[in-house]
């Protein structure tokens, strides 16, 4: 099983601020099979991205997926506030498929 | 309009059983892989299970593996979660979720609102 984990577990950011959230992988994520969500509360899971750095539909372009292998990196150019949520890698490359913990980033 | 409507969460006894459902609208089902997701109250998201489009390839979580079983009927554009031997961990918000593509290895682009299952005496 492939763990992936999402430190810090909370980002204290202020509006117009860059946010830069990592996922790391216990191994190799083949393909780069990586995807990043958005969830507020009370709100079911976004796609975000997926193969790590592709945009899904409708996402605006200061987010910004990369990295490879065992690390991810979800990078948010100017914080809107709107984008004040939590945010989960998932790999999705083979079974199990695995989500991180989470990283929540909040207002400062 | 793309939707996923879940149904059938509920208060059960511990070790009862369960069956949830999802229905699908809007787009052509049998071309898409699909997953349940659940998520604990105030906890992270964990993958349940998933299946391909033609019910081929099958996944399970091993926290729930020979007690939950995914299917599909695509004639009813509809997924399933049949849920035995319930646990109070198996408290949580159930979601049903759609792949980008007809297997179950893809990220997941469309997600239902949810149907709370409750394991508790």
């Amino acid at each position: 099983e492939i763990v992936l984990t999402q430190s810090p577990g909370t980002l204290s950011l202020s509006p117009g601020e860059r946010a830069t959230l990592p996922c790391r992988a216990s191994q190799s994520v083949s393909s780069s099979y990586l995807a990043w969500y958005q969830q507020k509360p009370g709100q079911a899971p976004r796609l975000l991205i997926y193969g790590a750095s592709r945009r899904a539909t409708g996402i605006p372009d200061r987010f910004s997926g990369s990295g490879s292998g065992t690390d991810f990196t979800l990078t948010i150019s100017r914080l809107e506030p709107e984008d004040f949520a939590v945010y989960y890698c998932q790999h999705y490359g083979s079974s199990p498929l695995t989500f991180g913990g989470g990283t929540k980033v909040e207002i400062k | 309009e793309v939707q996923l409507v879940e149904s059938g969460g509920a208060l059960v006894q511990p070790g009862r059983s369960l069956r949830l459902s999802c229905a699908a609208s809007g787009f052509t089902f049998d071309d898409y892989g699909m997953h349940w997701v659940r998520q604990a109250p105030g906890k992270g998201l964990e993958w349940v299970s998933g299946l391909s489009w033609n019910s081929g390839s099958i996944g399970y979580a091993d926290s729930v593996k020979g007690r939950f079983t995914i299917s599909r009927d695509n004639a009813k554009n509809s997924l399933y979660l049949q849920m035995i031997s319930l646990r109070a961990e198996d408290t949580a918000l159930y979601y049903c979720a759609k792949t980008y593509s007809a297997t179950l290895y893809d990220a997941f682009d469309v997600w239902g609102q949810g149907t709370m299952v409750t394991v508790s005496s």
